[in-house]
């Protein structure tokens, strides 16, 4: 079976710019959730999201943040403009129910310059 | 508000070794608590979830053990191997919410 799905896997991109970071959960999921994870704060999550309602976002840093997901098999976090320390890694994760373990996929290693 | 620890932030043993990995957590008001794998470079992979009525939980030569009370849970690896060299992350789910409360996870290494 296909895990989670996340792409592109790494991302360099210019301070200014648009990211569009992408995932695509495990079918029959219903929960989905999306995490940074750095050095200095470990994991956070971002915003999670149950039948594709964002349910809570107060994990979002800031307004440049924005997350989106148009139907059960695809999501998007976008970062907009982008600065340098927005560089992380991005894990998107899902599960069925939210109580049950999520999976993760092999995250997004985004560098901003 | 709770806060989730994990000690040591790293440890090195000989192939073969029992060990074990502590995680304790601020607030006993708990739903379940997880124990993660993760790999470098890649996500984070579920080992033993322990609902909060539960004590302990076992897949294989883990075992995972939860004392609400105390505020502390472990991880028990029997019989190390070196392929069992990761980064070990316990996560919290408190009471009312779908949103995990993570330690900073133990670093462990094991030698061939």
């Amino acid at each position: 079976d296909a895990g989670v799905i996340q792409s592109p896997r790494h991302e360099v991109t210019e301070m200014g710019q648009e990211v569009t970071l992408r995932c695509k959960p495990i079918s029959g999921h219903d929960y989905l959730f999306w995490y940074r994870q750095t050095m200095m704060r470990g994991l956070e999550l971002l915003i999670y999201f149950n039948n594709n309602v964002p349910i809570d976002d107060s994990g979002m840093p800031e307004d440049r943040f924005s997350a989106k997901m148009p139907n059960a098999s695809f999501s998007t976090l976008k970062i907009q403009p982008s600065e340098p320390r927005d560089s992380a890694v991005y894990f998107c994760a899902s599960s069925f129910q939210g109580g049950q373990p999520q999976h993760f996929g092999d995250g997004t290693r985004l560098s901003i310059l | 508000k709770q806060e989730v620890t994990q000690i040591p932030a790293a440890l090195s043993v000989p192939e073969g070794e029992n060990l074990v990995l502590n995680c304790s957590f601020t607030d006993s008001a708990i739903y379940n608590l997880q124990w993660f794998r993760q790999d470098p470079g890649k996500g984070l992979t579920s080992l033993l979830l322990i609902q909060s009525s539960q004590r302990e939980q076992t897949s294989g030569r883990l075992n995972a053990s939860l004392d609400k009370s105390s505020g502390r849970s472990t991880l028990y690896i029997a019989a190390s191997q070196p392929g069992d060299s990761a980064t070990y992350l316990c996560a919290v789910r408190p009471d009312s919410n779908y949103q995990l409360i993570w330690g900073a996870g133990t670093k462990l290494i094991i030698k061939p």
